[in-house]
């Protein structure tokens, strides 16, 4: 199984909004709606901000969303703030022996 | 509240052994699957495997099938991953992570990260 496919970077300036892409196959994003996004900050362990496609966390922003269409699931931030600046994982399921099958990663800053 | 420490830096040579534990705390350990994440210097997250604490079954990645060991003690409320054969390739940070109630495919919480670092 191939990681989701995420662009390796993306760029937003404060109060905009970015989207972050992750695309799979019919075999995983395109099945499941198991898809989950993490936020990583330099030097600390990721921390997870939407799960099952849309939903998000206790404590995250609502700044914070999700879709997917097809084999293409997707985060979006609106009202970009500079603590935004990170890199973000997204991953899915992919049946009961690969749980979470994750992305290349995509450096999101904010200029 | 829920927390996962991990056990400290290792060094190892390549050809040895590594066995990283995580203690859970603040909640039912045995209610709640357990995953293993790498993550090697500059790069993005890889899954190595799942272990339930409850019945002690494994689900591992392929790439790590025949190298890597994941158990528990419930008595501790304590996961260990063990991973054999090292290489350079295998310097990382180790994470344990354990996912939502019920479910397999998330990660709610994480350890701190453990670095492992082979080198000769």
């Amino acid at each position: 199984q191939s990681a989701l496919t995420q662009p390796p970077s993306a760029s937003g300036s404060p109060g905009q909004s970015v989207t972050i892409s992750c695309t799979g196959t019919s075999s995983d994003v395109g099945r499941y709606y198991y898809v989950s996004w993490y936020q990583q900050q330099p030097g600390k362990a990721p921390k997870l901000v939407i799960y099952d496609v849309s939903k998000r966390p206790s404590g995250v922003p609502d700044r914070f969303s999700g879709s997917k269409s097809g084999n293409t699931a997707s985060l979006t931030v609106s009202g970009l703030q500079a603590e935004d600046e990170a890199d973000y994982y997204c991953s899915s399921y992919a049946g009961s022996d690969i749980p979470m099958l994750f992305g290349g990663g995509t450096k999101l800053t904010v200029l | 509240q829920v927390q996962l420490v991990q056990s400290g830096a290792e060094v190892k040579k390549p050809g040895a052994s590594v066995k990283v534990s995580c203690k859970a705390s603040g909640y039912i350990f045995t209610s709640y699957y357990m995953h293993w994440v790498r993550q090697a210097p500059g790069q993005g997250l890889d899954w190595m495997g799942i272990i339930n604490p409850f019945s002690g079954s494994t689900t591992y990645a392929q790439r790590f099938q025949g190298r890597v060991t994941m158990t528990r003690d419930t008595s501790t409320s304590t996961v260990y991953m063990e991973l054999s054969s090292l290489r350079s390739e295998d310097t990382a940070v180790y994470y344990c992570t354990r996912a939502l109630v019920g479910v397999t495919h998330t990660a709610s919480h994480w350890g701190q990260g453990t670095l492992v670092t082979v080198s000769s």
